[in-house]
């Protein structure tokens, strides 16, 4: 049962333009989401999050946006760099497990220069 | 450290042998958390400990696999009789309980040969 989609695997966008990244969920129990980017041979590290209580939230170059009705959250980065080229994982939390986190297959984005 | 740490780093081990995994989590972290991301593959939520205690041990894939957490700090992940299937980057994580971040240490690749 994948609570936690990113039905995109990968994204390929041009330095300067915007990447799009997007995620679906089905548990309405989800509290927090999270965004990790995660390169070859690292682990994971977090890169913004949300409140379930907002639609929006900024971090420089990095916006997180939030959908409850459609359960769908979207992360933008504008511009692009080629350095943003990993893989970005949503993840969203239980509160009832603590932080434990539903992660999503992650999304490979590439950024061309 | 100042970060999650994993050992080993890689790990190559014959097809039946038990292998241990070792993780020091953040100081002061008292939520550790074991995931799994196979080739190809999203992280897979293997086991949550809060202090000593695994209140969730749902994803823990079979019973070869169990681990322990001591002085809320330390924890190993055991898999005994090790399976081809087994392979993958084991990640730990660790959080403080009511943060929303977990911190990734950079993971043990496992290979079963």
């Amino acid at each position: 049962d994948q609570q936690v989609k990113q039905n995109s695997p990968s994204l390929s966008v041009q330095e300067g333009r915007i990447s799009i990244l997007n995620c679906d969920y089905t548990n309405s129990m989800f509290d927090y989401f999270l965004w990790y980017k995660k390169y070859p041979a690292e682990g994971p590290t977090f890169l913004i999050s949300i409140s379930s209580i907002k639609d929006k939230n900024e971090d420089g170059r990095f916006t997180v946006f939030l959908n409850k009705s459609a359960k769908h959250l979207s992360l933008h980065i504008v511009p692009s760099q080629p350095g943003d080229s990993a893989v970005y994982f949503c993840a969203a939390r239980i509160p009832e497990y603590g932080n434990k986190l539903v992660f999503g297959a992650g999304t490979i984005l590439r950024v061309k220069s | 450290g100042a970060g999650v740490s994993q050992s080993p780093s890689n790990k190559v081990t014959e097809k039946g042998k038990d292998v241990e995994l070792r993780c020091d989590p953040i100081s002061g972290h008292t939520a550790l958390y074991w995931y799994r991301q196979r080739l190809g593959q999203g992280l897979e939520f293997l086991i949550y400990f809060q202090g000593n205690s695994a209140p969730d041990k749902s994803g823990l894939p079979s019973d070869r696999f169990s681990a322990e957490r001591t002085g809320e700090s330390v924890s190993t992940l055991t898999i005994q009789r090790t399976q081809q299937e087994d392979s993958a980057v084991y990640l730990c994580a660790s959080s403080l309980v009511l943060d929303t971040e977990a911190f990734f240490g950079q993971g043990t690749r496992l290979t079963v040969v």
